[in-house]
């Protein structure tokens, strides 16, 4: 079964250091993608970056980076230099090939970055 | 380009009463999802349609629920009867058919059922 883990439920960071969110996904499909998107406080879903299954190398965005080690099924994302806006609410999300392309989302971490 | 759109914004009912909630995806995109946030369960996938039928509903939590997509640019979420337990904030999301097919997400409508 497809499934997406987020074991942080919250994580606090001081403004400027870097902080990793940790994702850890299950698939059998050989083709899947992979996302992260942040939820700040007036509510919105936005989106940050993407990896492909078959993608040699680590996506970035900007001061976002995702650690994606394939053998391990772990989708890290990485934010550099934090600043006080990155407070919000981050989720991993998973697509599937297979099924009309589903997404599903974990339970996501709220990032307090500390001033 | 205008963005997923959501009608209401905030819906405030009383039990019983039927809610519907609407989108307009954005133009172009041919995947449109449902999505239930709340704190207890985080955020749910209810019904997605893939070119106007839908593919999965899942996750629609009982028959009080149905989804429409009567064609590409306008789709409805409908709870009838409503419950309190209801109340949540309701998203819809659309995506292209392209990779990476990252979804777009709408600013959601808040429902409270008193």
């Amino acid at each position: 079964a497809q499934k997406i883990t987020q074991t942080q439920p919250g994580m606090f960071v001081q403004e400027k250091e870097a902080v990793t969110l940790d994702c850890t996904y299950d698939t059998s499909d050989p083709s899947y993608g992979l996302f992260w998107y942040k939820q700040p406080s007036s509510g919105e879903m936005i989106f940050l970056i993407y990896q492909g299954s078959y993608d040699q190398q680590n996506a970035t965005e900007g001061r976002y980076s995702l650690n994606f080690q394939k053998a391990r099924k772990s989708a890290n994302l990485v934010i550099s230099a934090s600043q006080l806006g990155d407070s919000a609410m981050y989720f991993c999300a998973m697509r599937q090939s297979t099924g009309g392309f589903k997404t599903i989302f974990g339970a996501g971490t709220r990032l307090f970055v500390k001033a | 380009d205008a963005g997923v759109i959501q009608s209401p914004r905030h819906e405030v009912t009383e039990m019983g009463q039927e809610v519907t909630l609407r989108c307009k995806p954005i133009s172009g995109h041919n995947s449109l999802f449902w999505y239930r946030q709340t704190m207890m369960r985080g955020l749910e996938l209810l019904i997605y349609f893939n070119n106007n039928v839908p593919i999965d509903d899942s996750g629609m939590p009982e028959d009080r629920f149905s989804a429409k997509m009567p064609n590409a640019s306008f789709s409805t979420l409908k709870i009838q009867p409503s419950e309190p337990r209801d109340s949540a904030v309701y998203f819809c999301a659309s995506r292209p058919a392209r990779d990476p097919y990252e979804q777009y997400f709408g600013p959601g409508t808040r429902l409270t059922v008193t």
